[in-house]
């Protein structure tokens, strides 16, 4: 166990719809990221959060949003879903607040089939 | 902008074999950490090692060492005494400096030992 908490591990949904995919950082983490793995893509960043402000924002598509909320969790909000975002999304978390040293804790990743 | 690059899509290698990914990086921060994560059948991101741009020694794990050559922008892994279980995607990442730290991921190795 990473400490890092992602829910649910499988999502499987119709084209159109919306869902959230959620994160508990390790404790004392108050940075978030979330990736996207796909076949074509490889791991892109999607977004970064730290204690709860938006921090970073990489390859994210305005159908997606992010929040981190008090409690430091995060939820990733994808909507008007297509088949390519068919993927696995992952949540990972570090101390935060700058520094180059050891990487993040990676959650064991969310994957989200569009059908 | 960083960029990645792992020119081995997938490597054979007979097990207690020593094997060695590569991953080029370029850069034009002087600053900079260098990480290597496996991504075994199972989906999850493990770290493996890390290496800062201004580690005057080259980081080992383990049975894990970073052969790291600044001049030539290299940061290669190397697996002593490979085993079944080291079977996996490989992925070199680099994290930006300061105020920015998301991970920019090369496109993998996939590593397969031979019995």
């Amino acid at each position: 166990d990473s400490g890092v908490t992602q829910t649910p591990k499988h999502l499987i949904t119709a084209t159109g719809q919306r869902v959230t995919l959620r994160c508990s950082p390790r404790s004392g983490d108050l940075s978030v990221y979330w990736y996207q793995q796909s076949l074509d893509q490889g791991l892109q960043f999607l977004i970064q959060y730290y204690n709860g402000e938006e921090r970073a924002k990489g390859n994210i598509l305005e159908r997606f949003s992010a929040q981190q909320f008090p409690d430091l969790h995060s939820e990733l909000n994808l909507s008007s879903l297509e088949l390519g975002d068919s993927a696995l999304y992952f949540c990972a978390s570090s101390r935060g607040g700058g520094g180059l040293d050891y990487g993040y804790t990676f959650g064991s990743g969310t994957r989200l089939t569009v059908v | 902008a960083q960029k990645i690059t792992q020119t081995q899509p997938g490597m054979f290698v007979q097990e207690k074999e020593a094997v060695t990914l590569d991953c080029t990086y370029d850069t034009s921060d002087q600053s900079y950490g260098l990480f290597w994560y496996k991504q075994p059948s199972s989906g999850e991101m493990i770290f493996l090692i890390y290496q800062g741009s201004y580690d005057e020694q080259n980081a080992t794990e383990g049975r894990y060492s970073l052969n790291f050559q600044k001049a030539r922008k290299s940061a290669n892994l190397v697996i002593s005494a490979s085993q079944l279980g080291d079977s996996a995607m490989y992925f070199c990442a680099m994290r930006e400096p300061l105020g920015n730290e998301k991970l920019t991921f090369g496109t993998g190795t996939r590593l397969t030992i031979i019995p």
